[in-house]
This record gives C-alpha cells, structure tokens and sequence, in this order.
C-alpha cells in the first residue's frame, strides 16, 4: 500500500538556519504530495503541495519539489525563524479525498 | 478560512464507559468528514470517512461498532467510543470536506485526547 517515511525528529535550530526536513513516499501511481503544518493547539493546516512530477511548492518561505526519480519531496526553509516552531506532516494522496500522512516532525526553534 | 472545531479538547474516562467527541464545520457545509487517530510519534491513521446522512465507511483493521460514527448534519459528525478500554486512549483528529472537493481540501479539527483510566 502507499505510504510516508519522514525524518525522525524532534529537529532544534537556531534562528535563521536552514532547514531540511526529509520526506519519501512509496505509491502505485503517481500521487500528489503535501506537507501540513500543525501549530500548538490548533488543526493541521495545509503549508504546500505538489501534484506531478518536477512541481515545486511554495509558501511563506518554504519549499518542496516533488521528485518522481527519488520518491521524495523534502521540505527546506532557507532561513526559519521562531514562529515557524510546530510539527510537520509529510502526506500523499491518490485520486478521492483520502491522504496517507507521514508520522510528523516536530521542528522547535531557538531565538 | 474554512474552520473546524472539535469538543471536548481533552477527556479522561473510565475503563468500560462511552465518551462521544463531536466534530463541527464551523462556517462550511461539510458533506465529508473524516476521523483520524494518531499514535505518539506516529502518523495520522485515517479510521473512517462519513458523508452526510449515510453510513460512515471504515478503513480496515477499525471496528465500527465500537467507534460509532454519525454525521447527521452538514455541520456536525460526533465519534462515539463505546466501552472504552486503556488501549484506546489516543489522539483523535476530524477534518471536514466540501462534496467533491480536491483530497488536499480538508480542514482539520485541533484534535481530542482521550485517556482511559
């Protein structure tokens, strides 16, 4: 079946480094990938997505482009700041509304 | 944006007794919502899927009489996890979900912990 492989966490940076959180995936067909975002106490929201091959998404400074060679689509932030502390899900989807997620990262940053 | 609030927050039951958590679209008419539990340091585990007014279809592996679903409303589903047990104690999220919408257009709920005693 398809599934999501992310990078064990919890990751600490410092403000303004950059940051990588690893991603992989494992599907039948050619699904659309997505990173969520879930901030302290609130619902995981959707960060960006990528549905074929080659496409990048992008939003509020970060970025993941979707890699068919590699199966991957690993999430990078050139310069993270405090605000960006939460954890992260890699997910896949495969035609329906149904999403695979992977087991989340959590991601703290240090002023 | 599309909000979902999820009731109560956080819960602690008795080992054998039924706790309900409701789900609700705040200001969408949500024809799909979805039920998710999440393990520590796992990954979130789709359980089921309802649609409004008709019976929720359940994910392999999950036993739908002991976790009821019921979506009545286009604003609300609720789960009901008859005779608790400590094993269920978890981490249960909702998303909601306009009829036809991308699998991308879900809206989470900020989740419930559930702790059985």
């Amino acid at each position: 079946g398809n599934s999501v492989t992310q990078m064990e966490g919890p990751v600490t940076l410092s403000e303004e480094a950059f940051l990588t959180i690893n991603c992989t995936y494992t599907a039948t067909g050619y699904p659309s990938l997505f990173w969520y975002v879930q901030y302290p106490g609130g619902g995981l929201q959707l960060l960006l997505k990528a549905t074929k091959a080659d496409d990048k998404g992008s939003n509020k400074g970060f970025e993941a482009t979707y890699r068919k060679e590699t199966t991957s689509f690993h999430l990078e932030k050139g310069s993270v700041q405090v605000s960006d502390s939460a954890v992260y899900f890699c997910a896949l989807s495969e035609g329906a509304q149904k999403l695979v997620f992977g087991q989340g990262t959590r991601l703290t940053i240090n002023p | 944006g599309a909000v979902v609030s999820q009731h109560p927050s956080r819960v602690i039951c008795k080992s054998g007794t039924s706790v309900k958590i409701e789900c609700r679209s705040l200001d969408f008419q949500a024809t799909t919502m979805f039920w998710y539990r999440q393990f520590p340091k796992k990954s979130l585990m789709l359980m089921a899927t309802s649609n409004e007014g008709s019976k929720a279809t359940y994910e392999q592996g999950v036993e739908k009489d002991k976790f009821l679903i019921n979506h009545a409303s286009l604003t609300l589903s609720t789960l009901t996890v008859t005779s608790a047990h400590p094993e269920d104690s978890s981490f249960y999220i909702c998303s909601a979900a306009h009829a036809g919408g991308k699998s991308y257009e879900q809206y989470f709920g900020p989740g419930t912990r559930l702790t059985v005693t």
